[in-house]
């Protein structure tokens, strides 16, 4: 079955840029997908198709997908962005998510 | 707006039964494939099911093959997942969420419920 690994944590000060790297053999010929989850909250979609936002998600929120690793960047973090962050394609039939990301704002 | 709200989760014994509801308003439910994913306390997301739009194509992950069986009812706007045989390792919160195809022509997941919980113990 397709893996996908993400790195367990990052940690960034307000104002500063966060990366958050999903890696899978030859991703970049997938469509990458990224969702946020605060805690006691449900997923929301953050970006989808490796780099669209849904509307009503900031600017800020972007995301590339190239050979072996997509990553989703946050510019300018702020303390709300603080939350957990999962990829996910398509393999297989079936939704394959990442391990998650626990995005601490220090 | 999109709303999506689960129902029948709760307390039950390991070898038990139970079926989980998911109501949907907002959006022309028999347009959209429609999907179970779980969450065990303090782990990551893992999918569980889908359905087609039609209710014509299904698959399951191979954690749940051959116990939970994932259905529709397009004109009551409503998902559902029959859960027999249930284990410990079942326990989870169980979220409903919306499909929408990707540029590849596979799915994504939109809009996702509030999810509930299914707890299995004696």
């Amino acid at each position: 079955s397709y893996v996908l690994t993400q790195p367990p944590s990052v940690s960034v000060a307000p104002g500063q840029t966060a990366r958050i790297t999903c890696g899978g053999n030859n991703i970049g010929s997938k469509s990458v997908h990224w969702y946020q989850q605060k805690p006691g909250q449900a997923p929301v979609l953050v970006v989808y198709d490796d780099s669209d936002r849904p509307s009503g998600i900031p600017e800020r929120f972007s995301g590339s997908n190239s050979g072996n690793t997509a990553t989703l960047t946050i510019s300018r973090v702020e303390a709300g962005d603080e939350a957990d962050y999962y990829c996910q394609v398509w393999d297989s039939s079936s939704n394959v998510f990442g391990t998650g990301t626990k995005v601490t704002v220090l | 707006q999109v709303q999506l709200v689960e129902s029948g989760g709760g307390l039950v014994k390991p070898g038990g039964s139970l079926r989980l509801s998911c109501a949907a308003s907002g959006f022309t439910f028999s347009d959209y494939y429609m999907s179970w994913i779980r969450q065990a306390p303090g782990k990551g997301l893992e999918w569980v099911s889908y359905i087609s739009s039609s209710g014509s194509t299904i698959y399951y992950a191979d954690s749940v093959k051959g116990r939970f069986t994932i259905s529709r009812d397009n004109a009551k706007n409503s998902l559902y997942l029959q859960m027999n045989s249930l284990r410990a390792e079942d326990t989870a919160v169980y979220y409903c969420a919306r499909g929408r195809r990707d540029s590849s022509g596979y799915y994504f997941l939109d809009y996702w419920g509030q999810g509930t919980l299914v707890t299995v113990s004696s």
